[in-house]
């Protein structure tokens, strides 16, 4: 099945301590893309692949940090997590040109 | 600053009526649109797009949308709202077509009642 996947679904950390949010996609996808959602202000994009090796900042990239090293993998790094990166956070992938996003089913993050 | 609005946070449609959700923008450029729908606990589901063309763009579930360029709106349409419709909607635009940054509307909830 053609899918984006996340791990984990929900997730509880404390102030400071580093962790990862990993995405997998298995539709060969050059692009991969991260984004927050928060009540009030929709999805924010965190940070953007155009391919392997290839990532540029999104509207909300501080604090995050990402790499793609292969091309179905976008893993989200958190290395100094903090209490306002309390969101609900979703990775997606298209192929080429304008092409709808698939998304994963979202990582909900909690930050105390 | 380039941007997009659906300006309302709630819909409510009775089952059976046409619903409305509005979307407007402000890009510079050709603006690339997308509809998307996000059911509880889930991610987000592509309804449709206006790449470029006709104005009026059909898509998922019986849904479409009418780009109009003078009003800079693409405001999604369906004539018969069903119960299952209820989820909260997002207009998106993709800013360039070789380029990644999306920007996303804050999300119409939808609610159909019977």
């Amino acid at each position: 099945e053609a899918q984006v996947t996340q791990n984990p679904r929900y997730l509880i950390t404390v102030t400071g301590k580093k962790l990862t949010v990993t995405c997998s996609q298995n539709m060969n996808h050059e692009y991969m893309s991260w984004y927050r959602q928060d009540p009030g202000l929709g999805l924010r994009q965190i940070y953007y692949s155009m391919n392997v090796e290839v990532t540029d900042k999104g509207d909300v990239p501080e604090g995050y940090k990402v790499s793609r090293k292969e091309k179905r993998n976008f893993p989200l790094i958190l290395e100094s997590p903090s209490p306002n990166q309390t969101s609900l956070y979703f990775c997606a992938s298209s192929p080429p040109g304008i092409a709808p996003l698939h998304f994963g089913n979202g990582t909900r993050l909690t930050v105390t | 600053a380039q941007s997009v609005a659906q300006p309302e946070d709630q819909v409510n449609v009775a089952e059976g009526n046409p619903l409305t959700v509005k979307c407007t923008y402000s890009v510079s450029g050709n603006p690339y649109l997308f509809w998307y729908v996000q059911y509880p606990n889930r991610g987000l589901q592509f309804l449709l797009k206006y790449i470029t063309g006709d104005n009026l763009v059909k898509g998922s579930y019986g849904f479409e949308a009418e780009f109009n360029k003078s009003q800079t709106s693409f405001h999604l349409k369906k004539p018969s709202a069903l119960v299952s419709d209820s989820a909260l909607y997002f207009c998106a635009v993709r800013l360039s077509f070789q380029g990644g940054k999306l920007i996303f509307g804050q999300g119409t909830e939808l609610s159909v009642k019977p």
